[in-house]
């Protein structure tokens, strides 16, 4: 099974910062991963998906980067609402099974 | 416009039978490239992918939970069934159902992230 190492566990930021998620998988995995936000109380929703591509309607201050095992997620600017926890998952697909980070909890200062 | 939920017991006794329906709208779960996950959620843990049934019948289960999981599917009512066995209260958590939109290829379909969720429901397991 592909592992998932996702840091930091918890983050602190002043709005308008620039914020960094980092997430490492066991073994190459290509660009076969993603980046759920979960506010709480709700159901996880994909901000990105297979390594950098932004989904329809999330705002542009929203990033991705990387490929193999170590991937970025980048917020370029903090805003109140960006207030969550990140989640990365990761696909195989011989045989399929989806991996997710242990996510990191994200407070404003 | 996309929409999942998901429905069944709040709380169910150890070792009993969890059955959680998702009854999904605006997509057909006929059409190639489509499927449903379930994904569960530990009160304050990460996310679990449990299951996943395809748009041509195919099943796939989680390594860990294979021998306890059954997942099914009515395309006339637009519904994804899963049960699991001999629950425990380990298995107290937010259970969620979840779109996966393939990507076709030359190679075959890309099936890698969910882009619909349900707002998940809550299973307590204890006596």
């Amino acid at each position: 099974d592909i592992q998932m190492t996702q840091s930091p566990s918890s983050l602190s930021a002043s709005v308008g910062d620039r914020v960094t998620i980092t997430c490492q998988a066991s073994q190459d995995i290509s660009n076969y991963l993603n980046w759920y936000q979960q506010k709480p109380g709700k159901a996880p929703k994909l901000l990105i998906y297979d390594a950098s591509n932004l989904e329809t309607g999330v705002p542009s201050r929203f990033s991705g980067s990387g490929s193999g095992t170590d991937f970025t997620f980048t917020i370029s600017s903090l805003q109140p609402e960006d207030i969550a926890t990140y989640y990365c998952q990761q696909y195989d697909n011989l045989p399929p099974e989806y991996t997710f980070g242990q996510g990191t909890k994200l407070e404003i200062k | 416009q996309v929409t999942l939920r998901e429905s069944g017991p709040a709380l169910v006794k150890p070792t009993q039978t969890l059955t959680l329906t998702c009854t999904f709208s605006g997509f057909s779960l006929s059409t190639s490239g489509m499927c449903v996950s379930w994904i569960r959620q530990p009160p304050g843990k990460a996310l679990e992918w449990l299951a996943r049934i395809d748009w041509d019948d195919d099943k796939y289960y989680s390594t860990s939970l294979k021998t306890r999981l059954t997942i099914s599917k009515d395309t006339s009512k637009n519904q994804v069934v899963l049960t699991m066995t001999n629950m425990d209260p380990v298995d107290t958590a937010t259970y969620y159902c979840a779109r996966i939109r393939g990507q076709a290829y030359s190679s075959g379909w890309y099936l890698g992230y969910f882009d619909y969720w349900g707002q998940g429901t809550l299973v307590t397991v204890s006596s």
